[in-house]
């Protein structure tokens, strides 16, 4: 059974760094083929891709956020850290992790697990 | 980056209505898409990939098709579970881009 849960700050101050760990199992990070992504869905709004760390270390990072972004793996071999410089209120919202199926060659993904997420309010 | 556009953005339907959800995207992704539902305060959960498949207990009433640049997804006779709103995925590129999603609510 895969289950992933989110964990980390429910409130961030503006201007600070978030970081959020997501803790698995059920599945091995280093399997190929399989990745841990970010999710993210403000209030009442989309979802909407932030980044994602692959079985062999590589990384994707949404374009309009990649400045302020950082994914890896935890010390743990069943986590992933994720970090967001500069935090906003804009940036207020559901955060959730979620298993990537890799399924072929290009390495582009989708998600077949998700965590439960976790609501980060940015505000001072 | 690929755009995925959703239409309608609501859509309101009676129980046993056959409910269509169109996705398409700003350039061609192939077959490469993924359809979730996602219901208030709960996470996505995935319904359909690479177009047509249907993710493990998904019942048959769902069913994707399309390619290029435009797709559907079809509930053929919508039960009181799906009211919910439903989002697509573009997996062409390795950027993964979501439509802006489309809530099916109560007539």
């Amino acid at each position: 059974q895969i289950t992933l849960k989110e964990s980390g700050p429910t409130l961030v101050r503006p201007t600070q760094t978030l970081t959020l760990t997501c803790t698995f199992s059920g599945f091995s990070i280093s399997t190929s083929g399989v990745g841990v992504g970010w999710i993210r869905q403000p209030p009442g709004k989309a979802l909407e891709w932030l980044a994602l760390i692959y079985w062999d270390d590589d990384k994707r990072y949404s374009p309009s956020l990649k400045n302020r972004l950082i994914i890896t793996k935890g010390t743990s071999k069943n986590q992933v850290v994720f970090a967001m410089t500069d935090m906003d209120p804009v940036d207020t919202g559901t955060y959730y992790c979620a298993q990537a199926f890799v399924p072929g060659d290009t390495k582009s993904f989708y998600f077949d697990y998700w965590g439960l997420g976790t609501l980060v309010t940015v505000s001072s | 980056d690929v755009q995925m556009t959703q239409s309608p953005s609501t859509l309101s339907a009676s129980v046993g209505d056959r409910v269509t959800i169109t996705c398409r995207a700003s350039q061609n992704i192939f077959g490469w898409l993924a359809w979730y539902q996602q219901k208030p305060g709960k996470a996505p959960k995935l319904l359909i990939y690479d177009t047509s498949s249907l993710d493990s207990g998904v019942p048959s009433r769902f069913s994707g098709s399309g390619s290029g640049t435009e797709f559907t997804l079809s509930i053929s006779s919508l039960q009181p579970d799906d009211f919910a709103t439903y989002y697509c995925q573009q997996y062409n590129s390795y950027w993964g881009t979501f439509g802006q999603g489309t809530k099916v609510d109560i007539k």
